[in-house]
């Protein structure tokens, strides 16, 4: 079984619906992360979490949501979705009791808002 | 932020062909990582480097944190290492990356 897992893989919305994308992890790490990616573009951070009650705003987060549902579980919520948010969303993780930087990612979900 | 460069945008291949992949920064990092995006979407890990050089069979990377800049070696490419190749470098928990290299290679 994957390490860090996403659901949905993919999924197509309408405008102004709410969606939440979720992710969880079996590698025992204490953070997580949400990351978008536009097309030709890298990756780009929308929230972070170091632990259950520490969740901290990324460089994109206008228009997301997040909640850490446990240790393992950190999902992603668009509470009025538009269709620029179109993107592949990865969630990642890393442990801060080890090295702490290294960061491993999901296999993404590719979002459609129509 | 942490501005990554990286080049060349484009590579194509023929296969059994060597390449190298560059990656500048504009500060000094404690983390620097290389990933391959498959033609699928992953993100596969590749090295974690924020100094030094390592091998993994047919890739290799080496940093120069004093000089801001990484380089990825490909060797003897096969069709399968087509994808999109990202640089991210960071400190603490922030990884920016570049905007990749894509590498197509040909049989």
């Amino acid at each position: 079984d994957a390490d860090v897992t996403q659901t949905p893989r993919n999924r197509i919305t309408k405008t102004g619906k709410r969606i939440m994308l979720e992710c969880s992890q079996t590698k025992g790490h204490d953070r997580m992360y949400w990351y978008r990616q536009d097309p030709g573009l890298g990756l780009r951070l929308i929230y972070y979490s170091f632990d259950v009650k520490d969740i901290n705003k990324g460089e994109i987060s206008d228009g997301y949501s997040v909640s850490r549902q446990a240790q393992a579980k950190f999902s992603l919520s668009l509470e009025s979705a538009i269709p620029n948010q179109t993107a592949l969303y990865f969630c990642a993780t890393s442990d801060s009791f080890d090295r702490g930087l290294e960061q491993y990612f999901g296999p993404g979900t590719r979002l459609t808002v129509t | 932020g942490i501005q990554v460069e990286q080049s060349p945008p484009d590579l194509i291949l023929q296969e059994g062909a060597n390449s190298t992949l560059r990656c500048n920064f504009s500060d000094s990092v404690n983390n620097l990582q290389w990933f391959h995006q498959n033609p699928w979407g992953q993100l596969i890990n590749l090295f974690y480097i924020p100094s030094g050089t390592k091998q993994n069979g047919r890739l290799s990377a080496t940093t120069v944190a004093t000089e801001r800049y990484s380089l990825l070696y490909i060797s003897s490419s096969q069709t399968t290492d087509s994808g999109v190749y990202f640089c991210a470098v960071g400190s603490d928990y922030k990884l920016s990356f570049g905007a990749g290299t894509t590498v197509t290679v040909r049989a």
